[in-house]
């Protein structure tokens, strides 16, 4: 069993909808990382959590410690969202998810 | 832009080849981290280097090393390729070596080995 499971693997919505990927893991944690990647490769760190809520912009991530699970909410969801999302924990080093691939249409 | 540079964006190169991989961590930032994206094994924590030295180890093979140089650069070699080398490799920066310190990736190196 993975340390860290995805759901869903893929994920497809039209423009506009509310989108929410999960993530729980099995390990203690110091902190949860929320991360984007585009078809061209490149990763971006969208949310380093370690307790509560963050929200930045359309995109909302919450985290429960004593329930080792986090969501990564998007609202008013656009095309331009369309990416693998991933979850990667660090109880030290990183441990990552597979990834969550979203489509979104127009 | 996250600060972070990798070079080259693509090599390719043949089976029991040397390559050198390289990053420019963010700067004012201590830390540097390697990961390898592959297709059947997804992103997995190579090596992690602090003010030039070592700090922590993943799941490198004993092909592969690494240093951090005093202008804090660093470098990834990887020798006698094989052919399941082929993968994205990323370099993420942090401005200190903890767990709970935020991370900068860089936008990585294709390497296919043929």
């Amino acid at each position: 069993k993975n340390e860290v499971e995805q759901s869903p693997q893929n994920l497809t919505a039209q423009e506009g909808e509310f989108i929410t990927i999960n993530c729980s893991y099995s390990v203690g944690i110091s902190a949860l990382h929320w991360l984007q990647q585009h078809p061209g490769g490149g990763i971006v760190s969208l949310f380093m959590l370690s307790s509560g809520k963050k929200k930045h912009g359309r995109l909302i991530a919450t985290i429960n410690i004593q329930e080792k699970h986090s969501s990564l909410h998007i609202t008013a969801s656009h095309p331009r969202d369309s990416a693998v999302y991933i979850c990667a924990v660090r109880p030290d080093k990183l441990i990552f998810g597979t990834g969550t691939r979203l489509q979104v249409f127009p | 832009d996250s600060g972070v540079t990798q070079t080259p964006k693509h090599l390719i190169t043949a089976t029991g080849q040397r390559v050198t991989l390289r990053c420019s961590p963010r700067s004012g930032d201590l830390s540097v981290y390697w990961y390898q994206q592959s297709l059947d094994q997804g992103l997995q924590f190579l090596i992690q280097y602090y003010n030039g030295e070592e700090r922590a180890k993943g799941n490198i093979l004993e092909r592969f090393s690494a240093q951090q140089f005093p202008d804090l650069h660093s470098e990834l070699n990887l020798s006698s390729l094989e052919l399941g080398d082929s993968a994205l490799y990323f370099c993420a920066s942090s401005v200190q070596g903890q767990s709970n310190s935020p991370l900068h990736f860089g936008n990585g190196t294709r390497l296919t080995v043929t």
